[in-house]
């Protein structure tokens, strides 16, 4: 099975800096196969990027995935405050799949 | 288009639940689903999945042979069987619509607390 690695674990911006959150697979992946969510306190996760690089519907443009092989990142570009919040990758290895254990972005 | 939880509850271990998703705006039998979890304070785990045409249900490790997912066409609905319940099953359940490889719709989940 595929482990999914998230660094930081805590991540501590203020509203306007740029967010770069990393997750490391425990062997290469396709790229189609890795998608990122968001999710705030007492919500259900939400969709943000898949196929590594896609934006999913209404996601806003200030948010980016890019990688490929074991290295993933979602890059938020100018953090707005409703963007605080924890960020998960999830890979698909038919058929299984898998989270990491989150990055959480939070209010310097 | 939306996804709404029910069913979930205090239960005591060893025992049984069921939950339902119901889906409105779309029909259950063109999407394949998925059930995730989330323990509390924890992070998401995928729980089980079911294919658009039923061929194939497929399980977590930690709930193969308790746990069975079905549906309802008729009432476009997903279901979550649990059996032999153990406190580590503790979670926030969430039912999802699958895109292949990624869950592009989630419900708001429902609380299932193990416990005696």
């Amino acid at each position: 099975e595929i482990v999914l690695t998230q660094s930081p674990g805590t991540l501590s911006l203020s509203p306007g800096e740029r967010a770069s959150l990393s997750c490391r697979t425990s062997q290469s992946v396709g790229s189609s196969y890795l998608a990122w969510y968001q999710q705030k306190p007492g919500q259900a996760p939400r969709l943000l990027i898949y196929g590594a690089s896609n934006r999913a519907t209404d996601i806003p443009d200030r948010f980016s995935g890019s990688g490929s092989g074991t290295d993933f990142t979602l890059t938020i570009s100018r953090l707005e405050p409703e963007d605080f919040a924890v960020y998960y990758c999830q890979h698909y290895g038919g058929p299984s799949w898998t989270f990491g254990q989150g990055t959480n972005v939070e209010i310097k | 288009e939306q996804l709404v939880e029910s069913g979930g509850g205090v239960v005591q271990p060893g025992r049984s639940l069921r939950l339902s998703c119901a889906a409105s705006g779309f029909v259950v039998n063109a999407f394949p689903f998925h059930w995730v979890r989330q323990a509390p304070g924890k992070g998401l785990e995928w729980v089980a999945a079911l294919s658009y045409d039923v061929s194939n249900p497929f399980y977590a490790e930690s709930v193969e042979g308790r746990f069975a997912i079905s549906r309802d066409i008729s009432k476009n609905t997903l279901y979550l069987q649990m059996n032999s319940l153990t406190s580590e099953d503790t979670a926030i359940y969430y039912c999802a619509r699958g895109r292949g490889s990624y869950f592009d719709l989630w419900g708001q989940g429902t609380l299932v607390t193990v416990s005696s």
